[in-house]
């Protein structure tokens, strides 16, 4: 593998269903980001990770629950969510403040 | 509020022509600014940056312009190729910080 997966890269769910969605960046990178794309708004981000110590929460909602095991790692637990979620959520990774590589995504949409 | 704008949300243009995306800015702190391509189905990837000290920068067929003073970039592609079709993000951040603001796309179709 190379660059950043994502996993899995569709996902429905139930608004009581608890899921979560993995990122691998195989770059050697020491920061990782959660964004969040809702239909026709732009990239939101959501968490950023450096050095696996989370460093930026932008106000998001506490039924999104992150976790960055090590710095090629992160997760994002979902528990509880909303039909207003259903959204593409992108992972990147960058070499400190250096541009970011993005993953394809996963398509979530909750019923 | 969004402090990236791109009001384009298309724009086609003929294999062999000049494409240019606009992009505008609101916030004063952005200093460093950044182009995204975007395929269906992938993530985004890095195109072009430019700094604030530069009022342009080129990489191949793309160049940015930067014009601080009217808080606008855009982006020429010249020669436009079938290929370059795509959504094209605008995104900027300040110098230091790992947040990059993003516009909310321009899908550039380049017919043959």
């Amino acid at each position: 593998e190379t660059g950043v997966t994502q996993t899995p890269r569709h996902l429905v769910m139930g608004m009581t269903n608890k899921k979560s969605l993995k990122c691998e960046q195989h770059l050697g990178h020491n920061a990782m980001y959660w964004y969040k794309q809702s239909a026709k708004k732009p990239l939101e981000l959501m968490f950023v990770y450096n050095f696996k110590e989370q460093t930026e929460n932008n106000s998001v909602p506490s039924r999104f629950s992150p976790e960055c095991p090590n710095s090629s790692h992160l997760f994002l637990h979902l528990h509880t969510l909303q039909p207003e979620d259903s959204a593409l959520y992108l992972c990147a990774s960058s070499e400190g403040l250096n541009e970011q590589f993005f993953g394809p995504g996963t398509r979530l949409t909750v019923l | 509020d969004q402090q990236v704008k791109q009001n384009s949300p298309s724009l086609s243009v003929q294999e062999g022509r000049i494409s240019i995306l606009n992009c505008d800015y609101t916030n004063s702190m952005f200093d460093y600014f950044l182009w995204y391509k975007k395929y269906p189905a992938e993530g985004p990837t890095f195109l072009i940056s430019i700094s604030s000290i530069k009022d342009k920068n080129e990489d191949g067929r793309f160049t940015v312009f930067l014009n601080k003073s009217a808080k606008h970039l855009s982006l020429h592609i010249v020669p436009s190729q079938p290929g370059d079709s795509a959504v094209y993000f605008c995104a900027a951040s300040t110098q230091g910080y790992q947040k990059v603001t993003f516009g909310i796309g321009t899908k550039l179709q380049v017919i043959p």
